[in-house]
């Protein structure tokens, strides 16, 4: 089975911490996502890699950054948290675009 | 962009077949339709997927009409167990190198 882990399944930080969110994935997929989720709004995507140090925006970059120098790892960065990013943060990854495997998911609070 | 619109919410009864809808007017032509599956806690999973016609699984049917403008995931005799979240994705490449979007997700909820 495909397996992706996610650091940490909760996290509290402070406005204008940096914040790294870490997702292992050991199925030597090409792709790998982040995306939140918050409620009403379903998931949006933040960032998506299909190689090792190439990555892409996707809906909603802003206020982040990402990180992939190994195939199985890919970083998602809050270079200075605010309060408005408070979310679920999953991670997915995948062979072929349409069937991603996610983690449990990471939720981040910012105070 | 490929929009995709997905009822709120649904309720159903123990035993009955569900049908749940998605529009996506906009989808390109070699683009794949995809379900996913989320309990509260749990990242989403995968369900089903398919181009055209109706595709079935040990757990679901896709069906997809002609124009491609719409899909319907049915869930034959359901179980409380199939509460949970249902998203529908489609490929959309107008944004530049394979950008996905996850439509809203319908709410299942399964009564005894």
């Amino acid at each position: 089975d495909v397996k992706v882990t996610q650091s940490s399944r909760y996290l509290v930080k402070r406005t204008g911490e940096k914040v790294f969110l870490e997702c292992v994935q050991d199925m030597d997929h090409e792709n790998m996502f982040w995306y939140r989720q918050d409620p009403g709004l379903g998931l949006r995507l933040i960032y998506f890699s299909y190689d090792v140090k190439m990555k892409e925006k996707g809906d909603i970059p802003e206020g982040y950054s990402v990180s992939r120098e190994k195939k199985e790892r890919f970083s998602l960065i809050l270079e200075s948290a605010s309060t408005n990013q408070t979310s679920m943060y999953l991670c997915a990854s995948s062979s072929r675009h349409y069937e991603q495997y996610f983690g449990p998911g990471t939720r981040l609070t910012v105070t | 962009l490929a929009k995709t619109t997905q009822p709120i919410s649904m309720d159903s009864y123990e035993g009955q077949e569900v049908n749940i809808t998605c529009s996506h007017n906009n989808i390109a032509t070699n683009d794949y339709i995809t379900w996913y599956q989320q309990f509260p806690s749990q990242g989403p999973r995968f369900i089903i997927q398919g181009y055209k016609t109706k595709v079935t699984n040990e757990v679901a049917s896709l069906f997809i009409p002609a124009d491609r403008k719409s899909s319907t995931l049915s869930l034959p005799r359901v179980s409380l167990s199939d509460t949970a979240v249902y998203y529908c994705l489609v490929g959309d490449r107008s944004g530049g190198y394979n950008k996905l979007i996850f439509g809203a997700g319908t709410r299942l909820a399964v009564h005894p």
